[in-house]
């Protein structure tokens, strides 16, 4: 079956302007996570979300990034004023629910995110 | 969540087994321990779990000691394709008192040699 595809693959913006990163989980899945992984570094948990709200945002890094999953389902992460430091390789994943003894994570492929 | 230590590279022939340790020496009790890998531009990839048992799945083994302070990944036969980081994280679920994050450390970049 299909996996996480995330949307668009890269993504060049100038420093200052507004990005939307767009990810599709694996349907029925209905916990969604964002992480971002900087060059040499493994992946940073950035949010959580158990259908439609965000269970845990505490990676968050600062008021510049949101997300949202309205439906449950698709997830967008929108990042205002972008900084040079914002440049990454942002990550989606799925899993089937959360909260379980053990969650198996399912990740997309990744948006590659450079600020100039 | 606990922290865990893991040798930044290794490398192994093609055709062996490749064994790769992880130290979680502060584990707690209802913490599994997690192995997933990231080949070179794709998104990680989980292998294998595990709370006290040995494992083994399809893709790999897991050892865990009777302390539970280490594990060792084991592919029992490597290929060029098995090249990537290996990450060992060890989590225990929100219902549990946890949380869903996966907490990456650097991971130990295995090498594949033909």
């Amino acid at each position: 079956g299909a996996g996480v595809s995330q949307t668009p693959s890269n993504k060049v913006t100038e420093k200052g302007k507004y990005v939307e990163l767009r990810c599709d989980p694996i349907s029925g899945h209905t916990a969604l996570y964002w992480y971002r992984q900087s060059l040499g570094q493994g992946p940073e948990f950035l949010i959580y979300f158990q259908g439609t709200g965000a269970a845990d945002d505490s990676g968050l890094p600062n008021d510049r990034f949101f997300a949202v999953r309205p439906e449950g389902s698709v997830s967008t992460l929108k990042i205002q004023r972008t900084e040079r430091g914002d440049s990454a390789v942002y990550l989606c994943a799925s899993s089937l629910f959360g909260g379980a003894l053990y969650n198996e994570q399912f990740f997309g492929p990744g948006t590659r995110l450079t600020v100039l | 969540d606990a922290k865990t230590t893991q040798p930044p590279s290794m490398d192994c022939a093609e055709g062996r087994a490749a064994n790769l340790p992880c130290n979680h020496s502060t584990i707690s009790g209802n913490e599994y321990v997690y192995w997933y890998r990231q080949i070179h531009s794709q998104g990680p990839q989980y292998i294998i779990h595990g709370l006290k048992n040995n494992e083994t799945n399809e893709m790999a083994s897991l050892i865990i000691t009777e302390d539970r302070k280490s594990s060792t990944l084991i592919l029992p036969h490597a290929t060029l394709r098995d090249t990537a980081v290996y990450y060992c994280i060890v989590r225990v679920s929100e219902t549990q008192g946890g949380s869903e994050k996966l907490v990456f450390g650097k991971g130990t970049k295995l090498t594949v040699n033909p």
